[in-house]
C-alpha cells in the first residue's frame, strides 16, 4: 500500500518558475524524503527531513514538514527544463520506505 | 564505487518461463531493497535484507519469486512461471542504515509476452 499522497498529480511550469508539490502521508514518521525520477531510469535521493525539522534546503530545493497535519511539500525554485521529471515522497514505514504515487512536473523552455 | 548495478537493463520472456535478475549493491551498503514499480505508480516494495538476512516480505511477493542475498553482497530476485502481470520496472537499492536515504539503480524492465 502507498502511504504517501502527492498533489498535484501533475504540474506544468515554464522555466524559470517554482514549482510546488506536497505530499501527505497517515502514519507517524521518523523521517521523509524526497526522490526525483527520469523518464524509464532509477530513483534519485534528493532530500532528507527528519521528524524533529520543520524545514530543510538544498540548493534549489526547499522541504518543509508538518508533522502535525502529517504532510509534506517540495519547493523546486528558478526550475530548469532539466528539472522535468516525476518526483516521489517515500515515508518510513519500519524496515523499508513506503513511496507515494508521485507528481509528474514538465518545465516547458 | 559506481553506485547500484542491475542487470540486465531489459529482459524480454515468454509467458510461463524463469527470469533472474542481479544487483550488486554500494558495497558499504549492508541494507538491500527490492522494488516493483509499474507505469505511472510508484515503487511498491517487495523486499529487503540485512547482510545475507532477508528480514521482510511484502505479500505481493507470491511463491513465484524468490530473492537472495548470499554473504551478503550482490542479490538475485527470481521470477518463475513467468506471467502478464509480472511485467514491470524492476528496482533495487542500498542504504546503509534505516536512518539514510536510498541509493537505487537503473532498474531492470522486464516484459512478459
Amino acid at each position: 500500500s502507498q502511504q504517501g499522497e502527492e498533489d498535484p498529480q501533475a504540474l506544468s511550469i515554464q522555466e524559470g518558475e517554482n514549482a510546488t508539490m506536497n505530499c501527505s502521508y497517515k502514519t507517524s514518521i521518523n523521517n521523509l524524503q524526497w526522490y526525483r525520477q527520469n523518464s524509464g531510469r532509477g530513483l534519485v535521493h534528493l532530500i532528507l527531513i527528519r521528524s524533529n525539522e520543520r524545514e530543510k534546503h538544498s540548493g534549489r530545493l526547499r522541504v518543509t514538514l508538518d508533522t502535525s497535519k502529517k504532510s509534506s511539500s517540495l519547493l523546486i525554485t528558478a526550475s530548469r527544463a532539466a528539472d522535468t521529471a516525476s518526483y516521489f515522497c517515500a515515508t518510513d514505514g519500519g524496515n523499508k520506505l513506503v513511496f507515494g504515487a508521485g507528481t509528474i512536473l514538465r518545465v516547458k523552455s | 564505487d559506481t553506485g547500484v548495478s542491475q542487470n540486465p537493463r531489459h529482459k524480454i520472456t515468454k509467458r510461463g518461463q524463469n527470469v533472474t535478475f542481479r544487483c550488486d549493491p554500494i558495497s558499504e551498503h549492508n541494507r538491500l531493497y527490492w522494488y516493483r514499480q509499474t507505469l505511472g505508480q510508484g515503487p511498491e516494495f517487495l523486499t529487503y535484507f540485512q547482510n545475507e538476512a532477508q528480514l521482510e516480505k511484502s505479500r505481493l511477493l507470491s511463491d513465484r519469486f524468490s530473492a537472495e542475498r548470499p554473504k551478503g553482497s550482490f542479490s538475485t530476485l527470481e521470477i518463475q512461471r513467468t506471467e502478464q502481470g509480472d511485467s514491470a520496472m524492476y528496482l533495487c537499492a542500498s542504504s546503509p542504515s534505516n536512518r539514510d536515504g536510498y541509493t537505487f539503480g537503473s532498474g531492470t524492465r522486464l516484459t512478459v509476452v
